[in-house]
């Protein structure tokens, strides 16, 4: 059971916005700022599209954003795309001192 | 650029033993800490361990502790996973990732390494 709870699908068509939750505790989304967001097409890497809640690393397209309130963090993908078919995960660092990081269960976006 | 490339990767009988390795180019190995993370079949992503930059601080998930050591070797720009008492639940891709300046994220992943557990 991940630590971190995200809808297991989502789906919206080309040129909408979704929203992707992603609900913590108060040992991981709520406590700090380091939450992050990954993208992952089938077979491939997962690869870095938010970090520290709302940053995006050089080359990540602006359509994505990423915010937090209380113990939800959120990833927001607007003007959907075909190409942004793929799973997504949040992922906190986490207060614990014996387990320092956590995903949640990753999200499935279809664009229909 | 940030290259990660992991090997080691194999059918390997429960109880057995495996030691991963990571390749780590185009970046000063030596001044970021390092991550482990798996991906069971059809499953989602399952943290596994992180290591300091200086080797210094070793952290585990539950599901592997005791039975799995993470390592580096600085000098040869390498990052280890040693795999022992292997369990039919290991059976993943094994990917390692490189944090980023600050700790705060998995800024680069590599592709990844399949391990199977079976009899």
């Amino acid at each position: 059971q991940s630590a971190l709870t995200q809808p297991a699908s989502l789906s919206g068509s080309p040129g909408q916005s979704i929203t992707i939750s992603c609900t913590g505790t108060s040992s991981d989304v709520t406590g700090h700022n380091y939450v992050s967001w990954y993208q992952q097409h089938p077979g491939k890497a997962p690869k870095l599209i938010i970090y520290d809640v709302s940053n995006r690393p050089s080359g990540i397209s602006n359509r994505f954003s990423g915010s937090k309130s209380d113990n939800t963090a959120s990833l927001t993908i607007s003007g959907l795309q075909a190409e942004d078919e793929a799973d997504y995960y949040c992922s906190s660092y986490t207060m614990s001192s014996t387990r320092p990081w956590a995903f949640g269960g990753g999200t499935r976006l279809t664009v229909l | 650029q940030v290259q990660l490339v992991e090997s080691g990767g194999n059918v390997v009988q429960p109880g057995r033993s495996l030691r991963l390795s990571c390749a780590a180019s185009g970046f000063t190995f030596s001044s970021y800490a390092m991550h482990w993370v798996r991906q069971a079949p059809g499953k989602g992503l399952e943290w596994v361990a992180l290591i300091s930059f200086d080797g210094s601080n070793k952290f585990y998930a539950d599901s592997v502790k005791g039975r799995f050591t993470i390592s580096r070797d600085n000098s040869r720009n390498t990052l280890y996973l040693q795999m022992n008492s292997l369990i039919s639940e290991d059976t993943a891709v094994y990917f390692c990732a490189r944090a980023n300046n600050y700790g705060t994220c998995l800024a680069f992943w590599g592709r990844g390494t399949l391990v199977t557990v079976s009899s």
